[in-house]
């Protein structure tokens, strides 16, 4: 099952502490996303990147940070600055192509919990 | 601004019955609309696209630009359809979606 994958499946926290979330791909995609879950808010954007070295904030980018040094990878650092960081991280890939419909592509996410 | 509004945070129905999810949008140009689901223990997945005004595991979705709606809808509600429904609305930037809150569908047997 290639794809995309997330790891760890489940990762906890101390408050204070940044912590990585990785993402990888293999479906030669350009654009990744990042999106935060949470129960009665749907799916909300993190950051994404279109091409390698470049990316931009989606609407909740505060106290996260990204970095896309290769066309397979996007890890998503949580830092300590954001306030509610407990929740479910979902990772996306999809083709640049205009014509590919814009279907994005879900990794199996990560569960990250703050003690 | 672009905004995604599932109505419903759960919804319930029994096997055989007709289901419809709403879903409306607000977005000043002209949308692009994706139903994704995500079942129990499975990746979120795309359902449908209304560019493709295709019908899979038998859920039809119409756009309807006078009413900003986006209705999913199917006729006969099977228990395996039981899942998370996202709606989202692609507008002006690259590959950018927005998401509604989500409905969950509950099909009882």
């Amino acid at each position: 099952d290639g794809g995309i994958t997330q790891s760890p499946k489940y990762l906890f926290r101390k408050e204070g502490q940044n912590v990585t979330l990785s993402c990888e791909q293999n479906l030669n995609h350009d654009a990744m996303y990042w999106y935060r879950q949470d129960p009665g808010q749907g799916l909300r954007l993190i950051y994404y990147s279109q091409i390698v070295n470049d990316f931009q904030k989606g609407d909740i980018a505060e106290g996260y940070s990204v970095s896309r040094e290769k066309k397979e990878s996007f890890p998503l650092t949580v830092t300590s600055a954001q306030k509610n960081p407990t929740a479910f991280y979902l990772c996306a890939s999809s083709p640049r192509t205009a014509n590919y419909l814009n279907e994005q592509f879900f990794g199996p996410g990560t569960r990250l919990t703050v003690l | 601004a672009q905004r995604v509004t599932q109505p419903e945070k759960l919804l319930s129905v029994f096997k055989g019955a007709p289901v419809e999810l709403k879903c409306n949008y607000s977005y000043s140009g002209s949308p692009e609309l994706f139903w994704y689901v995500q079942y129990s223990r499975q990746r979120l997945q795309l359902l449908l696209r209304h560019i493709s005004r295709e019908s899979i595991k038998g859920f039809t979705a119409d756009l309807n630009k006078g009413e900003t709606s986006f209705h999913l809808k199917k006729p006969f509600a099977q228990e395996e359809d039981s899942a998370m429904y996202y709606c989202a609305l692609k507008g002006t930037s690259y590959g950018k979606l927005t998401f509604g809150q989500g409905t969950i569908l509950t099909v009882h047997p």
